[in-house]
Order: structure tokens, then sequence, then C-alpha cells
């Protein structure tokens, strides 16, 4: 199993400024995840952070938008950039799943942008 | 890359019927599919999951199944309690992002 802690778990920021997410692992892993959750929604891919090289991101976001960083094999950042109330949402850190281990997730971060 | 649907919506049940949640995938090399219970404000739980060397697998109220010829896998909770109330979402691991793929979600609401 895997113990994740993720901070902060709620924020409200002004739109055009930034928020980094922190997740620490208890243990070391090869790849973290991060994943979006809008109200009401499913959970969606933003990007997979593997430790000594760069981020891999899905369809629909950038690097510019969501960089992250991986200094560690336990740890990990987000950054949500210059916000727009559109990326008020939940912001979960995982590991696990892809190969056919149970995942673990973060307990989330509630942003609202005004 | 991975796609999965996830029906119904929402699911309203009786305490103590049953409730069935159904998944389609589309990656026939997709070889894991857990089921994660959310309650509002928390994170996702695993309740069960199986792999592609399974048919079936229950453990107590909970039972998953697969059909692998199909691309589908469903969710069943037997006697259902208030307290089985919350979000479920299914989900496949895709081979090649080597994460999780879910579904849209099932409310299911248990009434008392």
């Amino acid at each position: 199993s895997a113990v994740i802690s993720q901070k902060p778990s709620r924020d409200i920021c002004q739109r055009g400024t930034s928020l980094t997410i922190q997740c620490q692992v208890d243990s070391q892993v090869t790849m973290m995840f991060w994943y979006r959750q809008q109200p009401g929604q499913s959970l969606t891919l933003i990007a997979t952070a593997n430790q000594g090289s760069e981020a891999t991101y899905e369809s629909g976001f950038v690097i510019d938008k969501f960089p992250i960083s991986r200094p560690n094999l336990t740890f990990s950042t987000l950054t949500v950039s210059n916000m727009s109330p559109e990326d008020s949402s939940i912001y979960l850190c995982s590991v696990g799943g892809g190969g056919g281990t149970e995942a673990f997730f973060g307990q989330g971060t509630r942003l609202t942008v005004v | 890359g991975e796609n999965v649907e996830q029906h119904p919506s929402t699911l309203s049940v009786q305490e103590g019927d049953s409730a069935v949640i159904k998944c389609t995938y589309s990656d026939s090399a997709s070889n894991y599919f857990p089921w994660y219970k959310q309650e509002l404000g928390k994170r996702p739980q695993l309740i069960i999951d199986i792999r592609s060397n399974v048919g079936e697998k229950k453990d107590q109220r909970i039972a998953v199944t697969l059909n692998k010829t199909a691309k589908h896998f469903s969710l069943h909770i037997t006697e259902t309690q208030p307290e089985d109330s919350a979000v479920y979402f299914c989900a496949a691991s895709d081979t090649g992002r080597r994460a999780l793929t879910f579904g849209s979600g099932t409310r299911l609401q248990v009434q008392p």
C-alpha cells in the first residue's frame, strides 16, 4: 500500500495567479499521476510524472499551464498557472493502477478560482 | 488510448435491494479493472478489482464480473445499505500510459 499526503487540501485563488500543489508518498515510486476532477465529474488524467524526465501530458493539457516537477521518487508538484474560474476543480495525485496494482490517491486539493 | 463507458449515471434503490453498475472498455489489451467508491469530499477508495485472467470475484456483499470477449465488466452490490450511498467509478488500466482510465461515474442512492 501507499500513503499519499497532498497539500493544500483547499484554496481560493484570484484569477491570473498560480498555485502549486504538493504530493508526498511514503515509498519510492517510479510513476506519479495527476488527475483533475471537475465538479460532479469523473477523474481525468492530466499528466504522468516520472523522476528524472519530463512529465508526459495528456491531450488537452500543456506544460505551460500545468508545469510538473518530480525531483525524487517520493515527491511531485503540480502548478496550475495563470488560473481562470474554469480551473476550479479538485486535483488529485495518485500512484499505482496502470501496472495492474491498486491505485492510491492523495486527499485532493479543492481549488476555487475567483 | 483506452475509453471506458459507465451506466447508469444515477441509481436509486431501496435498502436491501441489489444494485448493478455496468462498464465497457475499448482496449482489448487492458488487463486490470478496479472499482472505486468516492464519498462526498473524499478521495476515491478501492472497493474491489479484477484482473483479466479471472471472470468473477466476490467480497462479502460486493462482486465484480468480467466478460473479456464483450469487453464489459459489472459491479454488483447485494443487500444495499444507506452507507453504500456514494459515487462509484469503474476504471481500466491503460497499458500504454500505465495509468487508469475512469468511467463517468454512477451516483448510487440507497433509500432507507
